[in-house]
């Protein structure tokens, strides 16, 4: 496709219960990247995929949150025992090569945990 | 620890008012800094900047970054009500994949 799109672009979930986000970056991209945007806040780097391969993971905040890139093509970003603290837009980037190159951002899915 | 600073937090004005967004930063082993423009969800990307005193422009915008200072501008010339948005200000550093946000400018033009 002609950019990096997420789906779904919202989920209302209950607390206590597993989501799972997908982004499908643009075509070509090696590199992909989760961000978590609060309200009022900017993006907030969650982890980097390099290839299949998780290149930086340090932004996940506890082992509830994993994301996996098996193909080196689509991601999915995986949340177990969600909590009310969850809710968040939750970014898809991708970038031609290394993060050297420009990250173009996806339109997000927007989570809401009741 | 890595941060970046973004001011004002907020801005009204009129159409065609000129408008200058500050960003300043501190962050070790600087390698890039970003502009976004957010309408909705999708951050979409305005500049990067790498060296000191070189002027970008695309139209109306344009961005310059003053490594010694550790700060960004962002200027908009005769603004228009599409240009109401939210601006990211991010930077990268040297052995990292990830950028560091601020909080944004939330800009709001009035007709």
């Amino acid at each position: 496709g002609a950019g990096v799109s997420q789906t779904p672009s919202n989920k209302v979930t209950e607390k206590g219960k597993y989501v799972e986000l997908r982004c499908d970056p643009i075509s070509g991209h090696t590199a992909l990247y989760w961000y978590r945007q609060s309200l009022g806040q900017g993006p907030e780097f969650l982890i980097y995929f390099q290839g299949t391969g998780a290149a930086d993971d340090s932004g996940l905040p506890n082992d509830r949150f994993f994301a996996v890139r098996p193909e080196g093509s689509v991601s999915t970003l995986k949340i177990q025992r969600t909590e009310r603290g969850d809710s968040a837009v939750y970014l898809c980037a991708s970038s031609l090569t290394t993060s050297t190159d420009t990250q173009y951002f996806g339109p997000g899915t927007r989570l809401t945990v009741l | 620890e890595d941060k970046v600073v973004q001011s004002p937090l907020s801005l009204v004005v009129h159409e065609g008012d000129t408008v200058t967004l500050n960003c300043s930063y501190e962050v070790t082993n600087f390698r890039s800094l970003l502009w976004y423009k957010q309408e909705k969800k999708a951050p979409t990307f305005l500049f990067m900047l790498t060296s000191s005193g070189i002027e970008k422009k695309s139209g109306r915008l344009s961005s310059i970054l003053d490594k010694k200072e550790l700060f960004s501008i962002l200027n908009i010339t005769a603004t228009q009500t599409g240009d109401s948005a939210i601006y990211l200000c991010a930077v990268e550093a040297q052995g990292t994949d990830k950028l560091i946000f601020g909080t944004g400018t939330r800009l709001q033009v009035f007709p």
